[in-house]
């Protein structure tokens, strides 16, 4: 089993609409995360961290669910131009990435 | 802009040549890293590096090395390229502690023909 396992999608959505990412971890022992945007062709870059206690910041929120060993992410009023992959990530020192879910916003 | 550059940009190489690709941060940052990816797979570590000459395996390090014998330089070797070698190379940089966010670089389209 993988260590970070995402659904690839893709998501298709208009625009204006909420969506919900999840990531799956399978070590326990994980405490932090990371989502990182990725857009066609190009280098991944920073979304957010993801904190025990949630995380928002303007449209998105990310949260951590230990229980069930989660990770989500929630993008409000989905804009076009969010579309891209969305990478999970476990912060270790080795920084491992689940393989990204697609996002498709269409007008 | 996080001072990070990867070379070359575009590379095509014929199966059994060695191949070394380049990654160069403009500041001291400890940690670098060599990913892969590919199609449905995402990014796949190949190595990481947490200091000079200080070096450690990733997934899928099998038929790739890596040297830092400076700071600023993180390279890759491929001793023998094959044909499942080709794949986007992309480098990385922690910015600060081991904690923190990774910044990477534009890339490399590698060939192998």
């Amino acid at each position: 089993r993988k260590e970070v396992e995402q659904d690839p999608g893709p998501f298709n959505v208009p625009e204006g609409a909420t969506v919900a990412f999840n990531c799956t971890y399978s070590n326990s022992a994980s405490q932090s995360f990371f989502w990182y945007r990725q857009d066609c062709r190009k280098e991944p870059k920073l979304l957010m961290s993801v904190y025990s206690s949630g995380n928002e910041d303007g449209r998105f929120t990310a949260q951590l669910n230990r229980a069930s060993q989660y990770i989500s992410l929630l993008i409000r009023d989905s804009k076009l131009s969010d579309s891209a992959t969305y990478l999970c990530v476990w912060n270790t020192d080795k920084l491992i990435f689940g393989t990204g879910t697609r996002l498709q916003v269409f007008p | 802009d996080a001072g990070i550059t990867q070379s070359p940009r575009h590379k095509v190489t014929e199966t059994g040549t060695p191949v070394t690709l380049r990654c160069h941060q403009t500041e001291n940052h400890r940690y670098m890293y060599w990913y892969r990816q590919d199609p449905g797979h995402g990014l796949r570590l190949i190595h990481y590096s947490y200091g000079v000459k200080d070096t450690d395996k990733g997934e899928v390090s099998d038929g790739y090395s890596v040297s830092r014998s400076k700071t600023e330089d993180f390279l890759l070797t491929l001793e023998s390229a094959t044909s499942s070698q080709t794949s986007v190379y992309f480098c990385a940089i922690r910015v600060g502690s081991a904690d923190t966010e990774a910044f990477f670089g534009q890339g490399t389209r590698l060939t192998v023909v």
